[in-house]
């Protein structure tokens, strides 16, 4: 079955740091760009981050640049996301998406369930 | 930067009926690069269309995409009452290279 699982959400004060990971499996993961899309409580997605499936090319929302940092692991099928510098607006459920690559003009097809991350004071 | 805009915000329908829903962009998207997505309370998105007008894998045929330029519809043919959801369109553009979300449009039961 083809599966994407997110883990490390949790409740962090303004200006701390989260590591977020997405276990994937049921796929050859190192064929596929990835991304981070994020929801904030009651409102719509925001796409945050993308990486390519060789990590050559990564992009970043401007609201994240210069404080996420996403990363792969194609070892370990697993995609990251390191949150540094946190603030309130950042708090959201986050999901790991694949990309389908030119074969679906990479939509996202494949979702996880979400992680959520909550700052707070 | 390209931003979506979606309408109507919130669409009242009955289970049988036809929605239409709309997703205009600020300025020209690759149709190739247009996607729809369902997201119902408490669950991840799922893809629809791909595309502008492709049906992703498992979706029933009473969803339709169409559009080109900068005004994209998705069409629901008669709507289940498991349809009742949250649509988004989605676009990809290369330059700069990010995904946009349009807000959302609800259908819900009327």
């Amino acid at each position: 079955e083809v599966q994407l699982v997110e883990s490390g959400g949790g409740l962090v004060k303004p200006g701390g740091s989260l590591r977020l990971s997405c276990a994937a499996s049921g796929f050859t993961f190192s064929s596929y760009s990835m991304n981070w899309v994020r929801q904030a409580p009651g409102k719509g997605l925001e796409w945050v981050s993308s990486i390519s499936s060789s990590s050559s090319y990564i992009y970043y929302a401007d609201s994240v640049k210069g404080r996420f940092t996403i990363s792969r692991d194609n070892a370990k099928n697993s995609l990251y996301l390191q949150m540094n510098s946190l603030r309130a607006e950042d708090t959201a459920v986050y999901y790991c998406a694949r990309a389908c690559s030119t074969s679906c003009y990479y939509a996202f097809d494949i979702w996880g369930q979400g992680t959520m991350v909550t700052v707070s004071s | 930067e390209i931003v979506l805009t979606q309408s109507p915000g919130t669409l009242s329908l009955s289970p049988g009926e036809r929605a239409t829903l709309s997703c205009r962009a600020s300025q020209s998207v690759s149709s190739s690069y247009l996607a729809w997505y369902q997201q119902k309370p408490g669950q991840a998105p799922r893809l629809l269309i791909y595309g502008a007008s492709s049906r992703a894998t498992g979706i029933p045929d009473r969803f339709s995409g169409s559009g080109s330029g900068t005004d994209f519809t998705l069409t629901i043919s008669r709507l289940e009452p498991e349809d009742f959801a949250v649509y988004y369109c989605q676009q990809y553009g290369s330059s700069p290279p990010i995904f946009t979300f349009g807000p959302g449009t609800k259908v819900d039961i009327k």
